[in-house]
């Protein structure tokens, strides 16, 4: 299976819920992005942390890091119905250029 | 400081016909990638270029597929007598290259439909 896998693969919740994605990984990383695409669009940089960090906040996201487990939690506090995306993350694995990127996890925020 | 442009947005072609999509990077950024997105899956990487360069192209098919990145101009990814498995969004990313962190900025994507 592939670098970086999201669970769960799909997530429907209320509108003002907090919605956790998580996120996999098998090799060692210098970083873990998260993006967010909307449904035929392009993909937003949400954040970014370093192997060395174990917790990051923005507005109302957080990720943490897990480097022992190789995994990674994104949480979007008070969800609205604009956060209806689908949530990416992506590894910068230690010796390589590029991204890997997950399958997604698809948000659907009710109102 | 315009962000990433890719063009076109959409592009129609027919079985066997090609197709050039097109990648201008951030100022000042001369590294560029390429992925690939099927529906409902997540980007896949195809190829990493510096200028004039082809740094990592292991993501690319075999066959068909070429990219570049010119001393002048934008990045072209070429796809040649495309078949409708190639049907997908592609998208580039840019990078500086001179930060501590490899964060890549993405381009809004060209959508290609194989017809």
């Amino acid at each position: 299976s592939q670098q970086g896998e999201e669970d769960p693969q799909a997530l429907s919740i209320q509108e003002g819920e907090n919605a956790t994605m998580n996120c996999s990984y098998k090799t060692s990383i210098n970083n873990l992005q998260w993006y967010r695409q909307n449904s035929g669009r392009g993909l937003v940089h949400l954040i970014l942390i370093r192997s060395n960090e174990r917790e990051k906040h923005s507005g109302r996201l957080r990720v943490t890091l897990d480097t022992s487990k190789k995994s990674s939690s994104l949480l979007i506090t008070a969800s609205r119905a604009a956060d209806t995306a689908s949530y990416f993350c992506a590894t910068d694995a230690k010796g390589a250029q590029k991204l890997v990127f997950g399958q997604g996890t698809r948000l659907t925020i009710n109102p | 400081n315009a962000g990433v442009m890719q063009n076109p947005r959409h592009l129609v072609r027919r079985r066997g016909q090609e197709a050039r999509l097109r990648c201008s990077p951030m100022k000042g950024h001369s590294h560029v990638y390429w992925y690939r997105q099927l529906p409902e899956e997540g980007l896949k990487f195809m190829v990493y270029l510096q200028k004039e360069n082809i740094i990592d192209e292991s993501g690319m098919p075999k066959e068909r597929f070429s990219a570049e990145f010119p001393k002048e101009g934008p990045s072209i990814l070429r796809i040649q007598q495309v078949v409708r498995g190639d049907s997908a969004a592609y998208f580039c990313a840019s990078y500086s290259g001179g930060a501590s962190v490899n964060e890549q900025f993405f381009g809004p994507g060209t959508r290609l439909t194989v017809l």
